[in-house]
């Protein structure tokens, strides 16, 4: 069963405004999040990483929340732009599991329409 | 460039083929790692090497045989593959074992490969 569940395959934004991603998890004991993005051909990039002591962590155009009540976390960004689709994955990590193990959602693609 | 570089970059095998996949980094990593990304899955990791020794073997079929020679170089081979194991390989690396978790991997771009 998946522990890391992004539940919009797609989602698409006009450009300026505000790109809102989902993702959910099972794990009460992962203790970081993170955020990735992936355009075609090429490998995820690390985008941004939230810690489960904090609710929220910004870097430019980015703020990551995390809900550990809700045991949800998103990504906001904005404002929008073009150069900002691409898939996005969420990941976590301290789950108990293996060394090195990031756990990661199936994605979601964000379209930023000019 | 991301520094993280894999050949090939598409690869088409038969079953009965051997091959192998390459990974490369010069960014003094200690840390490598393979990842697997199916259609529609999530990305699964297959295996960690921290300082050159295999740390994780998250129950992979044997007809996949990592080797890590050193610290910048890592190899996925493979042999008698199934259709099934069509995908996307990533390579990633991290600093140690520790950032890599919680401050994420430098991903290459991956190999795409293609068992008929």
């Amino acid at each position: 069963d998946q522990q890391v569940k992004q539940n919009s395959p797609s989602l698409s934004v006009q450009e300026g405004r505000i790109s809102i991603l989902n993702c959910d998890y099972t794990n009460s004991m992962f203790d970081y999040f993170l955020w990735y993005k992936k355009y075609p051909a090429e490998g995820p990039t690390f985008l941004i990483s939230i810690s489960s002591i904090k609710d929220k962590n910004e870097d430019g155009r980015f703020t990551v929340f995390l809900n550990k009540s809700a045991k949800h976390l998103s990504l906001h960004i904005v404002p929008s732009q073009p150069g900002d689709s691409a898939v996005y994955f969420c990941a976590a990590s301290g789950g108990g599991g293996s060394q090195g193990n990031l756990i990661f959602g199936k994605g979601t693609k964000l379209s930023v329409k000019p | 460039e991301t520094g993280v570089t894999q050949t090939p970059r598409h690869l088409v095998m038969g079953m009965t083929n051997k091959k192998s996949l390459k990974c490369e980094q010069h960014l003094g990593h200690n840390a490598m790692y393979w990842y697997k990304q199916s259609a529609k899955k999530p990305l699964e990791l297959m295996f960690v090497y921290s300082l050159e020794e295999r740390v994780e073997n998250n129950s992979v079929p044997s007809r996949f045989s990592p080797e890590c020679p050193n610290s910048s170089h890592l190899f996925l081979h493979l042999h008698t593959l199934q259709p099934e194991d069509s995908a996307l390989y990533l390579c990633a690396s991290s600093q140690d074992l520790g950032t890599g978790i919680n401050y994420g991997y430098t991903f290459g771009s991956g190999t795409r490969l293609t068992v008929v």
